[in-house]
């Protein structure tokens, strides 16, 4: 059973540095053809993809984020941690981790999120 | 970057009626595409993957086409737990991209 879950602050400040940490279970990010992402979706707004971190340790980074974001693993706590630098009031969403599988239909690959966290609330207020 | 468009934005419709919603992609080469579900409060749910491959327990009035640019989710029959909006997502070189979204609620 894969279960993935959030964790890190409600509330940050202008110009503050954004950490978050997604503790996952059910799977290991070890395993061909497995990732882990962020996401993001302001409230009433449409979701955007931030961040993923692949089963081969490569990253990938959403290019109009790319500057200000960081992921990293810590394989042995089970963990996904995703960075965000210089937050401000725009970025200002409900902030979720997925598990992303591969799946390859007649030669065609492709990476989609099966499982989801149930996502925090990352407010950016002063 | 890539951008994708979904038409239409929002639609009212009623239990039983046919739906359809459009996603365009400013550049479909070399790339997957996929469809997600998502309820007021609720996580997204994957509906269909590779454009037209109904993820496992998704009913069968759900279905996904199109190639190129353009692709195409069809509710064949509205049902009341439909009632929702509706996402694609386009894979491409390792890099994930989101429609706007399609609302569906209650005509």
């Amino acid at each position: 059973q894969i279960t993935l879950k959030e964790s890190g602050p409600t509330l940050v400040k202008p110009t503050q540095t954004l950490t978050l940490t997604c503790t996952f279970s059910g799977f290991s990010l070890n395993s061909k053809g497995v990732g882990v992402g962020w996401l993001r979706q302001p409230p009433g707004k449409a979701l955007e993809w931030l961040a993923l971190f692949y089963w081969d340790d490569d990253k990938r980074y959403s290019p109009s984020l790319k500057n200000r974001l960081t992921i990293t693993k810590d394989t042995s706590k089970n963990q996904v941690v995703l960075t965000m630098t210089n937050m401000d009031p725009v970025d200002t969403a409900a902030y979720s981790c997925a598990h992303s599988v591969r799946i390859t239909v007649a030669g065609r690959m492709g990476y989609y999120f099966d499982y989801w966290g149930q996502g925090i609330l990352v407010t950016v207020s002063s | 970057a890539i951008q994708l468009t979904q038409s239409p934005s929002s639609l009212s419709a009623s239990v039983g009626d046919r739906v359809t919603i459009t996603c365009r992609t400013s550049q479909g080469f070399s790339s997957t595409f996929a469809w997600y579900q998502q309820k007021p409060g609720q996580a997204p749910k994957l509906l269909i993957y590779d454009a037209s491959t109904l993820e496992t327990g998704v009913p069968s009035r759900f279905s996904g086409s199109g190639s190129g640019t353009d692709f195409t989710l069809t509710i064949s029959s509205l049902q009341p737990e439909d009632f929702a909006t509706y996402y694609c997502q386009q894979f491409n070189s390792y890099l994930f991209t989101f429609g706007p979204g399609t609302k569906v609620d209650i005509k």
